[in-house]
Formats: C-alpha cells, sequence, structure tokens
C-alpha cells in the first residue's frame, strides 16, 4: 500500500512570495491533516478536512493560508504571501477513520515539505 | 486549554541502558493516546497507541501505559539500541478524531 504522498520535498522561496504544497493521501483515507512543525517543535494542526469538507481550522492563520481538498482526495496547501515565520516542515497525514466515528484515529505520515522563506 | 507536556530532551543514553520518556496531559474528557517517532531524515511513524485507560501499547520493545489517574503515558524501553536514536512525540487524539495535540518531541541518542 503507498504511503502519504508530498511535493515537492524542499522549498525555498523569498519572503512574501507565495508557494504552495500538495498532498495525496492513503488511498481510502477521508480524513487529511496538514500540520506546520518549526524546528525543535511538536507538529501543530493546521488544518483537517473530512472527504472535501473542514472539519477544523482553528489554527490555520487565514490572512495568509488557504487549503482545499476539492474532490476529497488530494489537497493543496497555500501560503500568500510568505513571511519568515512560516520557514518550517509542512506535514500531511491521513486517517482511515471518519471524523465523528468511534476509534483510535491514527494518523498516517507524509515525508514532509521542508519550507525555507528567506 | 488541552494539552501535551514531555520531558526535555536531549536524553543521552548507552546501548543496552533503560529509557523512560515521561508525557502528561491535560484533556477534558478521554482522548485516545500515541508515541510517534520520527528518525534522522524521516516522517512520523506511528509507535504505539492506546485508547483507554489503563490499556498498555507495545511495539519494538517499547511499552506505554495509559494512566487516567496521573494524566500520563510514560514511554519506556528496557534496552534500547543505538538504532533507536530519534526524537520521540507524545499526542492525544481526542474521541471522535476532533482534535489532535503533539508534545513538542524528545530527542534520544544512544551511544554505543
Amino acid at each position: 500500500e503507498a504511503g502519504v504522498a508530498q511535493s515537492p520535498r524542499y522549498k525555498i522561496i523569498e519572503k512574501r512570495q507565495s508557494v504552495a504544497f500538495w498532498c495525496n493521501p492513503i488511498s481510502g483515507h477521508a480524513t487529511l491533516y496538514w500540520y506546520q512543525q518549526i524546528l525543535g517543535q511538536g507538529p501543530k494542526l493546521l488544518i483537517q478536512f473530512q472527504n472535501n469538507g473542514v472539519v477544523d481550522d482553528s489554527q490555520l492563520p487565514k490572512d495568509r493560508f488557504s487549503a482545499e481538498r476539492l474532490k476529497g482526495v488530494d489537497s493543496t496547501l497555500k501560503i500568500q504571501p510568505a513571511k519568515l515565520e512560516d520557514s518550517a516542515v509542512y506535514l500531511c497525514a491521513s486517517s482511515p477513520r471518519d471524523t465523528g466515528t468511534s476509534g483510535s484515529h491514527e494518523q498516517f505520515f507524509g515525508p514532509g515539505t521542508r519550507l525555507t522563506v528567506l | 486549554g488541552d494539552s501535551v507536556t514531555q520531558m526535555e530532551g536531549p536524553v543521552t543514553l548507552s546501548e543496552e541502558a533503560f529509557l523512560t520518556i515521561n508525557c502528561t496531559y491535560t484533556a477534558t474528557g478521554y482522548p485516545s493516546l500515541f508515541w510517534y517517532v520520527q528518525y534522522p531524515g524521516e516522517g512520523l511513524q506511528l509507535l504505539l497507541k492506546a485508547t483507554k485507560a489503563d490499556d498498555k501499547g507495545s511495539n519494538k520493545g517499547f511499552e506505554a501505559t495509559y494512566r487516567k489517574e496521573t494524566t500520563s503515558f510514560h514511554l519506556e524501553k528496557g534496552s534500547v539500541q543505538v538504532s533507536d536514536s530519534a526524537v520521540y512525540f507524545c499526542a492525544l487524539i481526542f474521541t471522535g478524531g476532533f482534535k489532535t495535540i503533539f508534545g513538542a518531541g524528545t530527542r534520544l541518542f544512544v551511544k554505543a
């Protein structure tokens, strides 16, 4: 079974530029997550999708960050314009369990995209 | 508010030493608890989990018990190997999967 795919793996941009990250979850996983992991910290959830609907985006800085999952499969996270403090690894994860159902809701992570903002 | 607190690292041990990485949490309700591991240059991998009080998760010689009375989920291994060198993250996920919180991570170095 293929894992969670992310691209690009690395991206370097200058502040005020735009950037987009792509994620393809494990086949059949309805729940998809985007996390931001700043160096030396744990992952922070930015947004959670159930199919193509948003479950939680309370920690997404909506003035500059946006995310979509139009067909309920792959997803794109965009930053526009980027700031220096956006330098981080952006992780995508998926879960086979639908949000709102019982069970452990373990998440499977992709390799991440390392973003450097200069 | 809800949170996960891990012991600060780095933790440096010699091979075959006993490992404990502390994790405590503050949460309303009864979340599921997880340990994830991140090896150098790789993504996060699930190490073990426990879904209710007194459950013990185990994998690859690692163990952790969900202690509701002390709100803890400490990770232990009886004899570490150099290959266990990694960053370990404690996490909780609330019932229904509506909210996920990770700890800051604890880096482990194991010397030969």
